[in-house]
């Protein structure tokens, strides 16, 4: 089983509606992360959290919510979603401890919205 | 803010090695990472290379770092078709918090 978890991995919405990404893990790590894909942009940060409750805003928070209530889950939200929110999801978690290993992505959600 | 650049496109014959370059702005860049995306797959990380490192070796995957210039490459010594995918790199200042990604470099294999 994968040890970063991601649901729906593709998932087709309509312009202005709400659609959540969750995202659950088994590794234990306190770090939680959203990245967002465009082609030839490269991963970009949308949102963090170091703990429960915490959340932090990333490089492209606009547009977008997080809920992180447990260790294990993080959830992304689009409260009206847009075409140009059209993009490969990521999330990710770390145990923080700062060397190169510790860091481990889902294998994405592809969100399209027409 | 910090700014990460690459080429977006390598193609290299099989057996030969492939280089992969990437360049950085933030000089307080602390750890710097190479993932790899296969094709629908997530990103997996190859390697890191801590700031006062200037080369770090792993079996067929060498990274070479210059701080002064602020220039990091991935070379892949005898490139199998295994090794099409697309090459990230990232750095980080306190760790692994927040990574900063490049735009990717797609590593395409010529028979």
């Amino acid at each position: 089983d994968a040890d970063v978890t991601q649901t729906p991995r593709n998932r087709i919405t309509k312009t202005g509606k709400r659609i959540m990404l969750e995202c659950s893990q088994t590794k234990g790590h306190d770090r939680m992360y959203w990245y967002r894909q465009d082609p030839g942009l490269g991963l970009r940060l949308i949102y963090y959290s170091f703990d429960v409750k915490d959340i932090n805003k990333g490089e492209i928070s606009d547009g977008y919510s997080v809920s992180r209530q447990a260790q294990a889950k993080f959830s992304l939200s689009l409260e009206s979603a847009i075409p140009n929110q059209t993009a490969l999801y990521f999330c990710a978690t770390s145990d923080g401890e700062g060397s190169g290993n510790t860091i481990y992505f889902g294998e994405g959600s592809w969100l399209t919205v027409v | 803010g910090e700014d990460v650049e690459q080429s977006l496109f390598l193609s290299v014959r099989e057996g030969d090695s492939s280089v992969i370059n990437c360049t950085y702005t933030d000089s307080s860049s602390t750890y710097l990472y190479w993932y790899k995306q296969e094709p629908g797959a997530g990103l997996q990380l190859l390697t890191y290379i801590f700031s006062n490192m200037d080369m770090k070796q792993d079996q067929r995957l060498t990274v070479l770092l210059n701080k002064k210039d602020k220039h990091l490459s991935l070379r892949i010594a005898d490139t199998q078709t295994g090794d099409s995918a697309i090459y990230f790199c990232a750095e980080s200042e306190f760790g692994n918090e927040k990574l900063t990604f490049g735009t990717g470099t797609r590593l395409t294999i010529i028979p």
